[in-house]
Formats: structure tokens, sequence, C-alpha cells
């Protein structure tokens, strides 16, 4: 079992660009959330995605915005890139939603923004 | 707005000892609440939880006590052993938000 999976691990952008952060949820999971963690905080929840939908959302602006894939694969974009967004970007999946104790973490993709 | 805090950013403790790691919330409306560890290049990892209709929930080594009036909650690790040292989340969930403390990196000392 691979558990879950991101890519890349890494990235690099500039104020202003657009990126596509991807997740590969563990076997048999379906809900997918997305947590901004930038340094020295702890994890923010960005949102999460069951059934290919938008299920809850945290209190990130618009310029965040996700997709889910009917294999439960999703994505993560973020639009006009600011130096704030310069985080670790953890994703996360579960059997259903709002189960946190049953959520299993990626690794991370780690973004900076010049 | 910081809704679940962590006030100590890091903690040293000899191998044997008890660790106790401590996070408050300010949100009468939580009602789980549970600790995550998180290992260097990996993510977060989860470790204990208790529901608000409890005080304490134990497993293993590690119990996790939850004091509502006073909106606080604590994890004890006994006994400590070094594979403990790690960064300790705790967070809260509640109406449908969720939210994590900045974390306690714990150092546990052979």
């Amino acid at each position: 079992d691979a558990g879950v999976t991101q890519s890349p691990t890494h990235l690099i952008k500039t104020r202003g660009q657009q990126v596509t952060l991807r997740c590969s949820p563990k076997s048999g999971h379906d809900t997918v959330s997305w947590y901004q963690q930038a340094l020295g905080q702890g994890p923010q929840f960005i949102f999460q995605y069951y059934e290919e939908e938008e299920r809850q959302r945290g209190n990130f602006p618009d310029r965040f915005s996700g997709h889910q894939f009917p294999n439960y694969s999703s994505e993560l974009n973020v639009n006009a890139l600011l130096l704030g967004d310069s985080a670790l970007y953890l994703c996360a999946s579960s059997l259903v939603p709002g189960a946190q104790e049953t959520q299993y973490f990626g690794p991370g993709t780690r973004l900076l923004v010049l | 707005d910081q809704q679940v805090k962590q006030n100590s950013p890091s903690l040293s403790v000899q191998e044997g000892r008890i660790s106790i790691l401590n996070c408050d919330y300010t949100n009468s409306m939580f009602d789980y609440f549970l600790w995550y560890k998180k290992y260097p290049a990996e993510g977060p990892t989860f470790l204990i939880s208790i529901s608000s209709i409890k005080d304490k929930n134990e497993d293993g080594r590690f119990t996790v006590f939850l004091n509502k009036s006073a909106k606080h909650l604590s994890l004890h690790i006994v006994p400590s052993q070094p594979g403990d040292s790690a960064v300790y989340f705790c967070a809260a969930s509640g109406r449908n938000q969720f939210y994590f403390g900045t974390g306690t990196s714990l150092t546990v000392i052979p």
C-alpha cells in the first residue's frame, strides 16, 4: 500500500504565477483534504473533496481551488501566487468525510514563491 | 485568529520520564480533539483523540486529558522514549471546522 502520495515534492514559482499540486489518496479512501502549513505554524485546513465535490472549506480566498477526479485523486490549484503562499501543502485522505482520526497525510509539497 | 494554541514550541525530557504537552483552545463549540505526531519529511500521523464528553482517554503510553472549563487539553507520554522525539500537534474540530495548533517539538534525551 503506497499510502498518500503527493507531487511534486518541491516547487519554486514567482509571484503572479499559477500552480497545480497533485495528490493520490491511500487505497480505498474516497475523501481528500488539503492543508497549508506555513513555517512555524500548524496545518491550516483549505478544503475537503468527496464525491468529486468540495464539501467543506476553510478560510482561504477563491484563488485556492481544487478538483477531485473519479479515481479519487485530487488537485489543488492556486492562482495569482503571493509571497505568503510559500508553505508546505499537505494532502490527507480518509474513508469518510470528517473522520479526522482516520486521516492519512502525505509528505507534502513544499512551495516557494519568489 | 489562532483558535488552538500550543504555547511551548519545544520540550526536552529524559528517557523514561513523563512528557507533558499542553494545548489551549478558544472556541467552546469544539467537540472533538486530536493529537498528531510528525517526523521530519513526513506528514502528521494520528496519535490519540478525545471527545468532549470525556475527560480522559488512554492508549498505551499515551493519555490525553481534557478540561473543558479551562478549554485546555494535555498529552502525557509515560515513559518517554527516544523514538517519541517529534513535533506534536493538537487539533480541534467542531461544526465542520478543523484547526491545528502550532506544534511542540519534543526531544527525548537518551
